[in-house]
């Protein structure tokens, strides 16, 4: 079984562009969440889809958005990039909202 | 708010010293408990869970956790460690109640000299 794969891997963006990540879950799952990662702050939660509905939602500014498509594919978008975007960005799916989450290898943003 | 504690960010062990990483957890309802490792330059990945029954849970690679509900605790344990441990491991809480969203805890950075 395939795992969750993330694209691109790596992204190279300057203040104020917009960027959007994709992330495919394992086949069957229905859940996928998103997390920002960085040295200092640790995991950060973004948001969480489930069957096409953002089911929660963490404490990041309206410029981080995300979707997820009738084939839980799921994509997050971050608008008018900062400095302080810079991170690695993972996507995480489960079966269900309350089973263990597989996770990606994650896109490492750089913002210059 | 439901949070995560991990008591220790940086732990440095020799090859065969016993571990335990703490872990403890600030909600009264019924839990879903997770640890997952992060090896250098790897995924994620989980290492065990509980989500009921016995509270002593065994996961990969010889580790065991037990959940210890009246200290919201779920410490993660390895009597033997090798070098091929170091990682960084992450304790996570979910509940029916905050619609399962994970919360996760800081971190600990396991590093073990050969």
């Amino acid at each position: 079984k395939a795992g969750v794969t993330q694209t691109p891997r790596y992204l190279i963006k300057t203040r104020g562009q917009q960027v959007t990540l994709s992330c495919s879950p394992i086949s069957g799952h229905r859940s996928v969440s998103w997390y920002q990662q960085t040295p200092g702050q640790g995991l950060q939660f973004l948001f969480e889809y489930f069957s096409e509905t953002q089911r929660n939602k963490g404490n990041f500014p309206g410029r981080f958005s995300g979707r997820q498509f009738s084939n839980s594919r799921s994509e997050m978008n971050v608008s008018t990039l900062e400095l302080g975007d810079s991170a690695l960005y993972l996507c995480a799916s489960s079966w269900g909202q309350a089973d263990e989450q597989f996770f990606g290898p994650g896109t490492r943003l750089t913002v210059l | 708010a439901q949070s995560v504690s991990q008591h220790n960010h940086h732990v440095i062990l020799s090859e065969a010293a016993s571990l335990e990483l703490g872990c403890n957890y600030s909600y009264g309802g019924t839990v879903n408990l997770f640890w997952y490792v992060q090896y250098p330059g790897q995924h994620l990945q989980l290492l065990l869970k509980y989500f009921s029954g016995d509270p002593l849970v065994k996961g990969i690679k010889g580790f065991e956790a037990e959940f210890i509900k009246s200290k919201f605790s779920f410490n993660l344990r390895k009597p033997s460690v090798q070098w091929s441990d170091t990682a960084e491991y992450f304790c996570a809480v979910n509940a029916m109640d905050s619609n399962y969203q994970l919360i996760w805890g800081a971190g600990t950075k396991l590093i073990i000299k050969p």
